[in-house]
């Protein structure tokens, strides 16, 4: 069965640092993976999708996640974390097997400091 | 255009209360669906409807009541609902019939309040 794990379900960042948050994918075949980003009393907006295209993915408001096959993982990465982008983060799967379905982490909030 | 709309914003009901959420796309999106989340939990989801018809029902109570008219247009039919169904409901589409890898698009959802 495919499941994500979110490690750290808050994060907190100085503005202008590095962000980081991490996820690990549980599939048994190649999966499809998506980052999203829900705002405060706002529904999901797709950060980025990882289809095989390419290991290194670029993805909206300077986002990007590299696809690591050997470690499962699948982390989002933001050079420079502005006030923005305080929000909840969800790292989801999508394995071919279960069609329609995408299995969410729990979740990350990330906190932005002045 | 990638938007999903969703009526009302927020909604509050009685137990015995008789209510709609309505969901509607333009994208020409052929799958849609339905999440419940609860705060700081992720999305979960109750139903799908692919080409008009019913594909997944995730077990959910028969309070809830799913309904397609047309491709573009998704509602959820409440009646009965109990406190804990209190929560943000999520109406979301995707391009073809659903399948694997497939970007689902989310809208603002529908606050709902059961006293």
């Amino acid at each position: 069965a495919q499941s994500v794990t979110q490690l750290g379900s808050h994060v907190s960042v100085s503005e202008g640092a590095l962000v980081l948050l991490r996820c690990n994918y549980s599939s048994s075949v190649p999966p499809y993976l998506f980052w999203y980003v829900q705002y405060p009393n706002q529904g999901l907006q797709l950060l980025l999708k990882y289809t095989s295209a390419a290991t290194l993915v670029k993805g909206i408001n300077d986002f990007e996640a590299e696809f690591k096959k050997s470690e499962t993982s699948f982390h989002l990465t933001k050079p420079s974390a502005h006030m923005s982008d305080a929000a909840e983060y969800f790292c989801a799967v999508s394995d071919g097997i279960n069609d329609y379905k995408l299995s969410f982490g729990a979740g990350t909030t990330v906190t932005v400091r002045a | 255009d990638t938007e999903v709309t969703q009526t009302p914003k927020h909604l509050v009901m009685g137990m015995t209360n008789k209510k709609s959420l309505k969901c509607e796309q333009h994208m020409g999106h052929r799958a849609m669906y339905w999440y419940k989340q609860k705060a700081k939990k992720p999305p979960e989801l109750m139903f799908v409807y692919s080409y008009e018809k019913l594909s997944i029902n995730e077990s959910v109570p028969s309070r809830f009541s799913p309904e397609c008219p047309n491709s573009s247009l998704l509602n959820l039919h409440l009646h009965a609902l109990q406190p804990e169904d209190s929560a943000l409901y999520l109406c979301a589409s995707s391009q073809a019939g659903g399948g694997a890898g497939e970007t689902q698009y989310f809208g603002p959802g529908t606050r709902l309040l059961v006293l």
